[in-house]
């Protein structure tokens, strides 16, 4: 069974500066999608950022990067000039290509970012 | 109104109480979901439905009822709950519950419900 291992419960940063979570997971399988959703104090999980196994690029989605390390099965998520709306818990999500396995997505137990002036 | 909206967004129930959570979602899609978030711990998915059919049940308690009348709502009844079954209940929407191939089916989240058992 995969699983996804966020290591880092808290973390915190200066506005406008970077900061990076962490993700590693672990499968058997080649081919899946990883995803960053962000559940701001509002409760609503949104879709951050995702990334297909089979592409080498790293996503990117304006301020927010991915680091896809796919040998050592590691997804970090990179915050760019960091807002005080980035503030929230952030998820990382993996979910294999297989057809019917489409509602099986496995989280993480989150990260909860503090973005401080 | 866009997105996925449930109802209500807090609940505070006894153990003998039955209430029903509600999730309504406008987006066209043709699955729906039930997720669990309880503190510290991944979230857990419940039931799946795909064009008002329970495609998916994960080990859930019977206490929890999910209904799913057409493909645009889907409600969770509760009765005869447990203090542990207090938590965020979440529901979801997506195109597909099989997975397209070239997409990668994601999901859109409501607000949740907050539910507490007293």
């Amino acid at each position: 069974a995969q699983t996804v291992t966020q290591s880092q419960p808290e973390m915190s940063v200066q506005e406008a500066e970077t900061v990076t979570l962490s993700c590693t997971y672990d499968t058997s399988e080649s081919d899946y999608y990883l995803f960053w959703y962000k559940q701001p104090p509002s409760r609503q999980m949104i879709l951050v950022i995702r990334q297909e196994a089979y592409k080498q690029q790293n996503a990117t989605e304006n301020r927010f990067s991915v680091n896809f390390q796919k040998a050592a099965k590691s997804f970090s998520l990179k915050i760019s000039d960091s807002q005080l709306g980035d503030a929230a818990m952030y998820f990382c999500a993996y979910r294999s290509s297989a057809t019917g396995t489409a509602s099986k997505l496995t989280f993480g137990t989150g990260t909860r970012l503090q973005v401080t002036l | 109104e866009t997105g996925v909206t449930q109802t209500p967004r807090h609940l505070v129930m006894g153990m003998t109480n039955k209430k029903s959570l509600k999730c309504e979602q406008h987006l066209g899609h043709n699955a729906m979901y039930w997720y669990k978030q309880s503190a510290k711990k991944p979230l857990e998915l419940m039931f799946v439905y795909s064009l008002e059919e329970r495609v998916e049940n994960n080990s859930v308690p019977s206490r929890f009822s999910p209904e799913c009348p057409n493909s645009s709502h889907l409600f969770l009844h509760l009765h005869t709950l447990q203090p542990e079954d207090s938590a965020l209940y979440l529901c979801a929407s997506s195109q597909d519950w099989r997975g397209l191939p070239s997409g990668a089916n994601v999901l859109t989240f409501g607000a949740g419900s907050r539910l507490t058992v007293l």
